[in-house]
């Protein structure tokens, strides 16, 4: 049951170009979506996120776009740094049937920003 | 900078063992949560906590899965008698609210092997 899909493992980029991980989602109750990064052997930390009555988001060099027609997310970095390099997982959570505390991560893109 | 920490970083048991995982949130938060993410996989979570009880739980998280806040600070996940499929990272993680807008602070995980 993949609500939350980020349908590449892996992308790789050089230092200083753009990364964008894409993520995509099915249920349309979602309204709400967050990117985590991970770092090996440490917990997800919280990145940004963006609601869904935005289609835009932005905080320094990350940046969430919101494309709801097509149920679509994408985290742009730019410039991409080495320190980028991590896993970054896409969540959803809904604010309806209150299920607002509950989190649906998808499986995670390992970003690599090779210098 | 407030963390959530979890202990122990790694614990191997035999199958029908009696396991529990302990974290301690960030201080000011109100809402505790538990994940878990089988090697490979992704982040699925287990359980929401508020007030001193459960405010959501997965299916998942069956009748061998209990948590509980035994005093101001703990925060645990009990398993009373481990399977093989239980062999996975836990996360804790705390929030400050509740609502959709509630960024998760994660910890670094507990390893759970199982054998």
């Amino acid at each position: 049951d993949q609500q939350v899909k980020q349908n590449s493992p892996s992308l790789s980029v050089q230092e200083g170009r753009i990364s964008i991980l894409n993520c995509d989602y099915t249920n349309s109750m979602f309204d709400y979506f967050l990117w985590y990064k991970k770092y090996p052997a440490e917990g997800p930390t919280f990145l940004i996120s963006i609601s869904s009555i935005k289609d835009k988001n932005e905080d320094g060099r990350f940046t969430v776009f919101l494309n709801k027609s097509a149920k679509h997310l994408s985290l742009h970095i730019v410039p991409s740094q080495p320190g980028d390099s991590a896993v970054y997982f896409c969540a959803a959570s809904s604010d309806s049937g209150g299920s607002n505390y509950k989190l649906t991560f998808g499986k995670g893109t390992l970003l690599t920003v090779n210098p | 900078e407030p963390e959530v920490t979890q202990t122990p970083s790694h614990q191997v048991t035999q199958m029908g063992q009696e396991v529990i995982l302990r974290c301690v949130p960030i201080s000011n938060h109100l809402y505790f949560y538990w994940y878990r993410q089988i090697l490979g996989q992704k982040v699925e979570f287990l359980v929401s906590f508020y007030n001193n009880e459960i405010s959501e739980k997965s299916e998942i998280f069956d009748d061998q899965f209990s948590v509980e806040r035994p005093d101001g600070s703990n925060f645990t996940l009990k398993i009373r008698s481990t399977k093989l499929e239980d062999s996975a990272m836990y996360f804790c993680a705390s929030s400050a609210s509740g609502g959709w807008t509630g960024e998760l602070f994660f910890g670094e995980g507990s390893r759970l092997t199982v054998l």
